[in-house]
């Protein structure tokens, strides 16, 4: 069965410190990659996505994410996070198929970002 | 703004009790998913709805039950309530499935608390 992990529960940097959020995911085949993001009381924000072509994708708000077949990891990077990072993100894999579009998330990782 | 429209987005009721939830998709999206967002269970996917038919069933409970109608619009029912229902119920879309149909947006979500 699909999953994803994301290793990190709890992430917390300095603001205009750099970023890297980690994802991995188990798939028969190479599934279509999301970032989402979720601020306090807010909803799933998509910040990037991944289905085919350049393995390094640009995303909202000055995220990218890299797209590693070798290593089933597709891990999200900003190079200096801001105060307003502050929130959780969300890796999760879809199936390749059309019409069956069930994402699998990851726990989440909760990101702290201290003055 | 995602465009995905959740109704309502607070929702406090009582063990035993049935409540209904309603989203409506983005302009043009034929598919509406159910995601279901608690501390203890992460998001789980609870059904997905293609143009007024089932299409993936997921971790849903015989307690609950949605359904999408002729203009798109989505209801989840849970009925039968518990404690452990209370989380944040989130709905998404998605138009027709093709290599750029895949994305799928959520909606700000509808917090069920049960007491």
């Amino acid at each position: 069965a699909q999953s994803v992990t994301q290793p990190d529960i709890h992430i917390t940097v300095s603001e205009g410190a750099s970023l890297e959020l980690r994802c991995n995911y188990s798939y028969g085949a190479t599934p279509y990659l999301f970032w989402y993001v979720q601020s306090p009381g807010q909803g799933l924000q998509l910040l990037l996505k991944y289905f085919s072509g350049d393995t390094l994708v640009q995303g909202i708000k000055g995220f990218e994410a890299e797209f590693k077949r070798s290593q089933s990891s597709f891990n999200l990077r900003k190079p200096s996070v801001h105060w307003s990072d502050a929130a959780e993100y969300f890796c999760a894999v879809g199936p390749p198929i059309q019409g069956a579009q069930k994402l699998v998330f990851g726990q989440g990782t909760r990101l702290t970002i201290n003055p | 703004d995602s465009g995905v429209t959740q109704t309502p987005k607070h929702l406090i009721t009582a063990t035993g009790q049935r409540v209904t939830l309603r989203c409506s998709p983005r302009s043009g999206d034929l598919s509406v998913y159910w995601y279901q967002q608690s501390l203890d269970q992460g998001l789980q996917f609870l059904i997905q709805y293609y143009n007024g038919e089932e299409r993936a069933k997921g971790n849903i409970l015989e307690r609950f039950s949605a359904q999408q109608f002729p203009d798109l619009h989505s209801e989840l029912n849970l009925s039968s309530l518990e404690l452990g229902d209370s989380a944040l119920y989130f709905c998404a879309s998605s138009s027709r499935p093709g290599p750029s149909g895949n994305t799928i947006y959520f909606g700000e979500g509808s917090w069920l608390t049960v007491v």
